[in-house]
């Protein structure tokens, strides 16, 4: 069980607005900037939001972060076929001498 | 450009200890942290814990407290991951991953903007 709390899947067609959530706590989101990973099939992941809302070079802007108290969400505007994949939060958590969690991952499908 | 060349897969027995390189080039190795992520089988990530290059000083997981060692030669820009008594559980795709600036005295970011291509380790009888 994962300490940031995301939904297992997202789906949505193509051209469509997508959200993926995830949940924490007071020692983690509450507490530190959140980034968020894109993982393709077969593939390492990658930085695809950093310190909550910034977008790495060559990131399309149709990908955007937010944070509020102790959650996060990612946003996919324009849905495309390639964005089909698995998707991570994480943050730092301040307890047991400091650590990084993530969340379970959410396996986004474009129908 | 910035590279994190991983070793080869390994296949080891219960009770093993295991040794993963992580080469990197295209930047000052001593001046980022470098962390190690792994991922089980269909499962997500999980963070193991980090190295400073510079300093080779280290922050692990609680969970891999006493079976994981992480060490680094900077004459040739490799960090390493060494896991031992290894169970079938830790069965996994083991990823390094650039962290923040080695000028901070300690890391506590969840920021790798630059990832290794994954080592799997299998542990089988």
């Amino acid at each position: 069980q994962s300490v940031l709390t995301q939904p297992p899947s997202a789906s949505g067609t193509p051209g469509q607005r997508v959200t993926i959530s995830c949940s924490g706590s007071s020692s983690n989101i509450g507490s530190n900037t959140v980034n968020w990973y894109q993982q393709l099939p077969g593939t390492a992941p990658k930085l695809l939001i950093y310190s909550n809302n910034q977008r790495p070079s060559g990131v399309p802007d149709r990908f955007s972060g937010s944070k509020s108290g102790t959650s996060a969400s990612l946003a996919i505007s324009g849905l495309q076929s390639e964005d089909e994949a698995d998707y991570y939060c994480a943050a730092w958590d301040d307890s047991l001498n400091g650590h990084v969690v993530f969340g379970g991952g959410t396996k986004l499908t474009v129908l | 450009q910035v590279q994190l060349v991983q070793s080869g897969a390994e296949v080891k027995k219960p009770g093993a200890s295991v040794k993963v390189s992580c080469k990197a080039s295209g930047y000052t190795f001593t001046g980022y942290y470098m962390h190690w992520v792994r991922q089980a089988p269909g499962q997500g990530l999980e963070w193991m814990g980090w190295i400073n290059p510079n300093s080779g000083g280290t922050n692990y997981a609680q969970k891999f407290q006493g079976r994981v060692t992480m060490t680094r030669d900077t004459s040739i820009s490799t960090a390493y991951m060494e896991l031992s008594r290894l169970r079938s559980d830790d069965t996994a795709v083991y990823y390094c991953a650039r962290g923040g600036f080695s000028s901070d005295t300690y890391s506590s970011s969840s920021r790798f903007d630059y990832w290794g291509q994954g080592t799997l380790v299998t542990v089988s009888s």
